[in-house]
């Protein structure tokens, strides 16, 4: 069974702090993704990676950046935490990039204060 | 890129009722499309998907359609109980935008005993 952790389930953090997101998946998964979902919008995709030290862009990355040293753990960042960052963070991970179930962890909801 | 459309956004039905959710895509080159469900609380899920070679394929209450040549696919669930009551999330991927998914905003699904 496809386990896909995240460090917190509940985050409360201040504007302009530095706010680290963190995902573990424990089968081998070489891709993985940060999704924000926000009511009536979906889910949209913030950054993905297909390889540990590799990192695409996904369709919002301004305001995250991210981090892959090993293959298990995917980071989500964020630099300089804003109000509009206020949200529900999932992460993902499957087994094939294109066209493959993607397990998703429990998510983390972040309210930036 | 691609983009995903799906309705209704909120669906009511009674216990017993049939509930259909559609879906349109933009990109041609799209072949997987995966539906999620995002029970209150809890984390997507897979329940069903269906590849561009198949025009349809069922699990027992649930079944997707897919119209390649319109671009749209639907989820069906029939006999619904109040357990279907979620948040269903449809998706498209394929070769293009580097095979990443992009999802539909979400159908607020609600079986009333």
């Amino acid at each position: 069974d496809v386990k896909v952790t995240q460090s917190s389930r509940y985050l409360v953090k201040r504007t302009g702090e530095k706010v680290f997101l963190e995902c573990v998946q424990d089968m081998d998964h070489e891709n993985m993704f940060w999704y924000r979902q926000d009511p009536g919008l979906g889910l949209r995709l913030i950054y993905f990676s297909y390889d540990v030290k590799m990192k695409e862009k996904g369709d919002i990355p301004e305001g995250y950046s991210v981090s892959r040293e090993k293959k298990e753990r995917f980071s989500l960042i964020l630099e300089s935490a804003s109000t509009n960052q206020t949200s529900m963070y999932l992460c993902a991970s499957s087994f094939y990039f294109s066209g493959d179930e993607q397990y998703f962890g429990p998510g983390t909801r972040l309210t930036v204060t | 890129g691609e983009n995903v459309e799906q309705h209704p956004s909120t669906l009511s039905v009674q216990e017993g009722d049939s509930a259909v959710i559609k879906c349109t895509y933009s990109d041609s080159a799209s072949n997987y499309f995966p539906w999620y469900k995002q029970e209150l609380g809890k984390r997507p899920q897979l329940i069903i998907d269906i590849r561009s070679n198949v025009g349809e394929k069922k699990d027992q209450r649930i079944a997707v359609t897919l119209n390649k040549t319109a671009k749209h696919f639907s989820l069906h669930i029939t006999e619904t109980q109040p357990e279907d009551s979620a948040v269903y999330f449809c998706a498209a991927s394929g070769n293009t935008n580097a095979g990443k998914s992009t999802f539909g905003d979400g159908t607020t699904l609600t079986v009333k005993p």
